[in-house]
């Protein structure tokens, strides 16, 4: 079955910029998308089709995806970004997850 | 106001079944794919099922085929998720979500690229199995 790999944690300054990656085979030939998710709180979709932002969503997210690897970026991170992100690809039929990474802005 | 309202959890014990609801507002139900998606407290989300509009198409993560069966009622606006034989690795979050699927043909239609996302997320309902 298709596996997504995320790193469990990443750091950041606030005002810095983040970058949460997402690996998985050929990754780049299908599309990615991003959720966050804060504690106690439903996921949030931030990107889709691997760089596209739904409404509502602010321009410091953004996304980008080729070969075996997605990149989630929050540039000018805030303390509210602070959260749990998840990377997500269909493949095969099936909708698949990566692990979560916990972004921490310290 | 677009919202999912999941309902139908509790606990239940090893071997038993449970029937999950999810009811859907704000938007055209029957225009859109629709989730079953789960997470286990402190971990990470694992997607269960999902239909198409019509219910035409259904898949499963391999760990329910056989055990769960997802339905829709375009008619009632509503999405089901029946678990049968359930185990305690079941125990979980389930939220319902909206998809939204396409295609994308490159390369003079030789290929195609699958874009599947899911876009609204209800609050969830907890499954707990145990004895």
């Amino acid at each position: 079955s298709y596996e997504l790999t995320q790193p469990p944690s990443v750091s950041v300054s606030p005002g810095q910029t983040a970058s949460i990656t997402c690996s998985g085979d050929k990754l780049g030939d299908k599309y990615a998308c991003w959720y966050q998710q804060k504690p106690g709180q439903s996921p949030v979709l931030v990107i889709y089709k691997d760089s596209e932002r739904p409404s509502g969503i602010p321009e410091r997210f953004s996304g980008s995806n080729s070969g075996n690897t997605a990149t989630l970026t929050i540039s000018g991170t805030q303390a509210m970004d602070e959260a749990e992100y998840y990377c997500q690809a269909w493949d095969s039929s099936t909708a698949v997850f990566g692990g979560g990474t916990k972004l921490t802005v310290l | 106001e677009v919202q999912l309202v999941e309902s139908g959890g509790g606990l239940v014990q090893p071997g038993g079944s449970l029937r999950l609801s999810c009811a859907a507002s704000g938007f055209t139900f029957s225009n859109y794919w629709i989730n079953w998606v789960r997470q286990v407290p402190g971990k990470g989300l694992e997607w269960v099922a999902n239909m198409n509009q019509d219910g035409s198409e259904t898949y499963y993560v391999d760990s329910v085929k056989g055990r769960f069966t997802i339905s829709r009622d375009n008619a009632k606006n509503s999405l089901y998720l029946q678990m049968d034989s359930l185990r305690a690795e079941d125990t979980a979050v389930y939220y319902c979500a909206r998809g939204i699927r396409g295609l994308y043909y490159y390369d003079s239609g030789t290929h195609v690229r699958v874009y599947y996302y899911m876009d609204v997320w209800g609050k969830g309902t907890t499954v707990t199995v145990s004895s």
